[in-house]
């Protein structure tokens, strides 16, 4: 069974570009979630989508985004960026809504702005 | 202050020994997970508990809702279990809030 998929594994930005990362779940999970992680404030989540909709989203600027296509594999884009934005940003995928679920996590993709 | 705490936040210990990570939250939550983190970034989903105790191999899990308290234990820890270990608690299965996770190294 196939893990959970993310590309590019790694990215070169600089500031003000736009950023798109891909998530692919396991095959059957609906859930997919969006993590940050960055040395000074850790993990922090992004949002999570399930069927297509967007059920939950943490506390992070308009600049990210998310969809999730009817095959439920997501995208997050990041407008107008930031060095602050240089960071792994991890996606996990589930069988349940609401991170009630085990969750399998991809590799992350490391997004560097300079 | 954070709405997770871990402690410790580093570890260090020799192959054999009994190793205890605590979590402490200050929220209501539905239910917590402990994740591992190896260098490189892969994230494992180690147990999901909403009460009592898990087990898996060498590891337990432990949480108790009232207090707010969970601890994951490492029986007969060996160099592969050094990593970074982290609980992430979800509230009202909307958020996932995470600790700053503990290092944990094993020292043959």
């Amino acid at each position: 069974k196939a893990g959970v998929t993310q590309t590019p594994r790694y990215l070169i930005k600089t500031r003000g570009q736009q950023v798109t990362l891909s998530c692919s779940p396991i095959s059957g999970h609906r859930s997919v979630s969006w993590y940050q992680q960055t040395p000074g404030q850790g993990l922090q989540f992004l949002f999570e989508y399930f069927s297509e909709t967007q059920r939950n989203k943490g506390n992070f600027p308009g600049r990210f985004s998310g969809r999730q296509f009817s095959n439920s594999r997501s995208e997050m884009n990041v407008s107008t960026l930031e060095l602050g934005d240089s960071a792994l940003y991890l996606c996990a995928s589930s069988l349940v809504t609401g991170h009630t679920g085990e969750l399998f996590f991809g590799e992350g993709s490391r997004l560097t702005v300079l | 202050k954070n709405e997770v705490e871990q402690s410790p936040q580093n570890l260090t210990a020799q192959e054999g020994e009994f190793i205890t990570i605590n979590c402490s939250y200050s929220v209501g939550i539905s239910a917590l997970h402990w994740l591992q983190q190896h260098p490189g970034g892969g994230i494992v989903s180690l147990f999901m508990l909403s009460s009592g105790k898990k087990k898996h191999g060498r590891l337990i899990a432990t949480i108790n809702i009232q207090e707010k308290h969970s601890s994951l234990h490492i029986t007969a820890s060996h160099p592969r279990d050094s990593a970074v270990y982290i609980c992430a608690v979800i509230i009202y299965a909307q958020k996932l809030v995470f600790g700053q996770g503990t290092r944990l190294t094993i020292n043959p």
